[in-house]
């Protein structure tokens, strides 16, 4: 699987777009990047995925750029309840395989009145 | 549609002993993976299932067992517990292995003292 790097953590406020951009490389021809977002002591919820160009669904867009090499999950108008740890995945459009999905350490966002 | 679930959410174990985690897929899903996460090494993957047979296997030493039922429910089982395997263990289901998004539960935190 693809190895990604996405910043540790981020500061927002309410009302503001967040983008959180994330780095993958060696993406393969058949990747798919998937964003997922986990509240503490939850498990992780899927938010969007996507191969190229971009996508948008009433949470969240992200955008890819012709050589996939990385990404940028958008987050319009954030409001305090965002606040979450949000990871990054490359894979096959299932995410798993024969490692399942792998998890980094994920950008843990923190969103301020 | 109800989503993961899991039993027990909490739960208090001293070393040695073993312990049964349960997981009860989105109805119509068939495979069932688990996911160890702890502070220090965040999310890792410990075995997926489907169609009752185990499918992949994580890094995992032969403690962590599991297994699914026909009706797509699966139990895991950590035997001679060790102060490291406390941590939040989750469940995520998805339609079968070959696709689909992965829908986690919300999880069983296990306390090994």
């Amino acid at each position: 699987l693809a190895k990604t790097t996405q910043p540790i953590s981020m500061d927002s406020y309410e009302g503001q777009e967040v983008n959180i951009t994330c780095s993958h490389n060696n993406i393969a021809t058949n990747d798919y990047i998937t964003w997922y977002q986990q509240f503490p002591s939850q498990g992780p919820r899927f938010i969007i995925q996507g191969y190229k160009t971009k996508v948008t669904n009433e949470v969240a867009s992200l955008f890819i750029p012709a050589d996939r090499k990385s990404s940028t999950l958008s987050l319009p108008r954030v409001s305090l309840s965002d606040t979450a740890v949000y990871y990054c995945l490359v894979g096959e459009e299932s995410g798993g395989g024969a490692d399942g999905l792998t998890f980094g350490k994920g950008t843990h966002l923190i969103i301020q009145p | 549609k109800a989503g993961v679930t899991q039993t027990p959410r909490y739960l208090i174990k001293t070393r040695g002993q073993q312990v049964t985690l349960s997981c009860s897929p989105i109805s119509g899903h068939r495979s069932v993976s688990w996911y160890q996460q702890t502070p220090g090494q965040g999310l890792q993957f410990l075995f997926e299932y489907f169609s009752e047979t185990q499918r992949n296997k994580g890094n995992f030493p032969g403690r962590f067992s599991g297994r699914q039922f026909s009706n797509s429910r699966s139990e895991m089982n950590v035997s001679t517990l060790e102060l490291g395997d406390s941590a939040l263990y989750l469940c995520a289901s998805s339609l079968s292995i070959t696709s689909g998004t992965q829908y986690f539960g919300p999880g069983t935190r296990l306390t090994v003292l």
